[in-house]
């Protein structure tokens, strides 16, 4: 079964600080691999989709990135924005079956 | 912007009541999606749907709980004797085929 592990839990950084959310899976075997953001009791924003055969895909200021052999995916966010606060997800969806699974996320505060 | 809505954005209920939660998907889309997000852990897989049948399904998703596409438009998760652990956020997402997943904004149900 296909776990995902988000580090860190939380991260606080100053206005304009450009920033790296870390995603690790233990199946390299995906599919592909989706970037979310979640607004406190809200639902999911999807942000960026990186399909297996892709090493990176850019959005703005976000830019997604996918390694894997090494079973690693990375979310940077350039210029940060207090806007930015929300908790990023990422989710792994395996070559076999329909399902997504999710890290913990990573709660992002950005001070003014 | 076409947008997967659900209703009610909140549901009360009492233990061992059955409930119905209703999504609307967005219109072209194929596969539908069910899933839950108990407070503070992992958002979990909890079914998908495809031409009008349980394509894949978790642990989680029991003789209790049972999908539905009534009719060209809404998606249903039935809960059939709800327990206190049911409490939870339900997220019903959808996609045109193995692409992205659009979640709608939730619904959440309490269990008294």
């Amino acid at each position: 079964k296909q776990e995902v592990t988000q580090i860190p839990a939380a991260l606080s950084v100053p206005e304009g600080e450009n920033l790296v959310l870390n995603c690790s899976f233990t199946d390299s075997a995906i599919y592909n691999l989706q970037w979310f953001r979640q607004d406190p009791g809200k639902g999911l924003t999807s942000l960026l989709l990186i399909q297996s055969s892709q090493r990176e895909q850019t959005s703005g200021r976000l830019n997604a990135s996918l390694d894997k052999s090494s079973g690693r995916s990375t979310l940077y966010i350039a210029a940060s924005q207090p806007g930015d606060s929300a908790t990023y997800l990422c989710a792994a969806r395996e070559n076999t079956g329909n399902q997504f699974y999710f890290g913990t996320g990573t709660s992002l505060t950005v001070i003014p | 912007e076409p947008e997967v809505t659900q209703t009610p954005s909140h549901q009360v209920t009492q233990m061992g009541q059955e409930v119905i939660l209703r999504c609307v998907p967005i219109s072209n889309h194929l596969y539908f999606y069910w899933y839950r997000q108990i407070l503070g852990q992992k958002v979990e897989f909890l079914v998908s749907f495809y031409n009008n049948e349980i394509s894949e399904k978790s642990e989680i998703f029991d003789d209790q709980f049972s999908v539905e596409r009534p009719d060209g438009s809404n998606f249903t998760l039935k809960i059939r004797s709800t327990k206190l652990e049911d409490s939870a956020m339900y997220f019903c997402a959808s996609t045109r085929r193995v692409h992205e997943q659009y979640f709608g904004p939730g619904t959440r149900l309490t269990v008294t």
